[in-house]
């Protein structure tokens, strides 16, 4: 199974920083990589698809990057409603498309 | 319009067997390149992908869960059901549908508002 590891797993930050998660796939899955935001009590959000194609309605802050095994989520700006839960998650096997294990951005 | 419900029982007991329909409407299940997964996430913990299905009925399943689990539809009525077998309180989770579509490479694009499940005796 192709593993999802993301980091880090929590990140303390302010209103206003540039933020950047990783995630890290165990073996190569080309730009098949998603990022989710996922706010308490809440359905997850597709922000990212194909590692850097922003959804339609998300804001433009957000913005994805990577290739192969390495990826990234970045916002460039952080508003207040962006403190989240944020996944990646690989859908390049279909056999597995599973996610990693979240990185929780709160308010410094 | 894209919308997904997730429905079924709020409790069951270990052993027995869920059954959970996802009720779906601004997409047919007959297009090509379009799919529904089911993906549950214990309270407090990581989402955990379960199964998903395709337009010409392939089917995916993880390997996690040993088999207890299968996805069907039903593109009359807009349906797909997700069955897991001999529940245990472990399964309790929050249970989601979601739309895939080759689109959006087959992310989870839209979601629903997810079927809380307690296993407890």
């Amino acid at each position: 199974d192709i593993q999802m590891t993301q980091s880090p797993s929590s990140l303390s930050a302010s209103v206003g920083d540039r933020v950047t998660i990783t995630c890290r796939a165990s073996q190569s899955i080309n730009i098949n990589l998603n990022w989710y935001q996922q706010k308490p009590g809440k359905a997850p959000r597709l922000l990212i698809y194909g590692a850097s194609n922003l959804q339609s309605g998300v804001p433009s802050r957000f913005s994805g990057s990577g290739s192969g095994t390495d990826f990234t989520l970045t916002i460039s700006s952080l508003q207040p409603e962006d403190f989240a839960t944020y996944y990646c998650q690989q859908s390049y096997h279909s056999l597995v498309y599973n996610f990693g294990q979240g990185t929780k951005l709160e308010i410094k | 319009q894209i919308t997904l419900e997730a429905s079924g029982p709020t409790l069951v007991k270990p052993t027995q067997t869920l059954t959970l329909t996802c009720s779906f409407s601004g997409f047919s299940l007959s297009a090509s390149g379009v799919g529904v997964g089911w993906i549950r996430q214990p309270p407090g913990e990581a989402l955990e992908w379960l199964a998903h299905i395709y337009w010409n009925n392939d089917k995916y399943y993880s390997s996690s869960l040993k088999s207890r689990h299968t996805i069907s539809k039903d593109t009359s009525k807009n349906q797909v059901v997700l069955t897991m077998t001999n529940m245990d309180p472990v399964d309790t989770a929050t249970y989601y549908c979601a739309h895939l579509s080759a689109a959006a490479r087959y992310s989870f694009d839209y979601w629903g508002q997810g079927a809380l499940v307690t296993v407890s005796s």
